[in-house]
């Protein structure tokens, strides 16, 4: 089956500067892959997705980049605020119409102000 | 749109009880998965219902099972409950067409003692 890496699994940044998240895929039929940011006690949101027939995507502070051929994606989030902290999980599909995702390990972010 | 609601929120149970969670979906969405969030193993894939028929299931044992009835709405049931079964139950609706967005629920807090 799928398995996905995430890295790191904690980043530190300070407010203001960008915050870059990676994560590897096993599964070349995956196509999609989504990026979801849980605060405490709250449930997972999605805040960004990219499908394989795009190799960016990018949503005012958040992009996202998909290497197809390497099976990697990143997260990247430029001018980080302090709302930003909160832990972040990438994830992918299961091809040929599957709802199951697998998720990365997901990656602590704080935001020094 | 309603987002996807979950009942209970919190549950306390003990070893070898049984328990019974439900979610029901946005209006509209006729795929509903469950995932199981522990701060050891992350969120790990439980199944998904797609007009209520299990289309997908990971690797759980058969004690965690469920259904979908024809609103969509969604159980999930754990019979004879472990110490490590404890966990957050998350549950994400979907259209269902394996690379649209799924939106996760707040959540069952289920604490086995």
């Amino acid at each position: 089956g799928e398995n996905v890496e995430q890295h790191p699994s904690t980043l530190s940044v300070q407010e203001g500067d960008s915050a870059v998240i990676k994560c590897t895929y096993s599964d070349s039929a995956s196509n999609y892959f989504p990026w979801y940011k849980q605060e405490l006690g709250k449930r997972p949101q999605l805040i960004i997705d990219i499908r394989s027939n795009v190799g960016e995507k990018k949503d005012q502070r958040i992009a996202v980049t998909l290497n197809k051929t390497a099976k990697h994606f990143s997260l990247h989030i430029t001018e980080t605020q302090p709302e930003d902290s909160a832990v972040y999980f990438c994830a992918a599909n299961a091809p040929f119409g599957n709802e199951k995702l697998t998720f990365g390990t997901g990656t602590r972010l704080t935001i020094i102000p | 749109k309603a987002g996807v609601t979950q009942t209970p929120r919190y549950l306390i149970k003990t070893r070898g009880q049984q328990v019974t969670l439900s979610c029901s979906p946005i209006s509209g969405h006729r795929s509903v998965s469950w995932y199981q969030q522990t701060p050891g193993q992350g969120l790990q894939f439980l199944f998904e219902y797609f007009s209520e028929t299990q289309r997908n299931k990971g690797n759980f044992p058969g004690r965690f099972s469920g259904r979908q009835f024809s609103n969509s709405r969604s159980e999930m049931n754990v019979s004879t409950l472990e110490l490590g079964d404890s966990a957050l139950y998350l549950c994400a609706s979907s259209a269902g067409q394996g690379t649209d967005t799924q939106y996760f629920g707040p959540g069952t807090r289920l604490t086995v003692l």
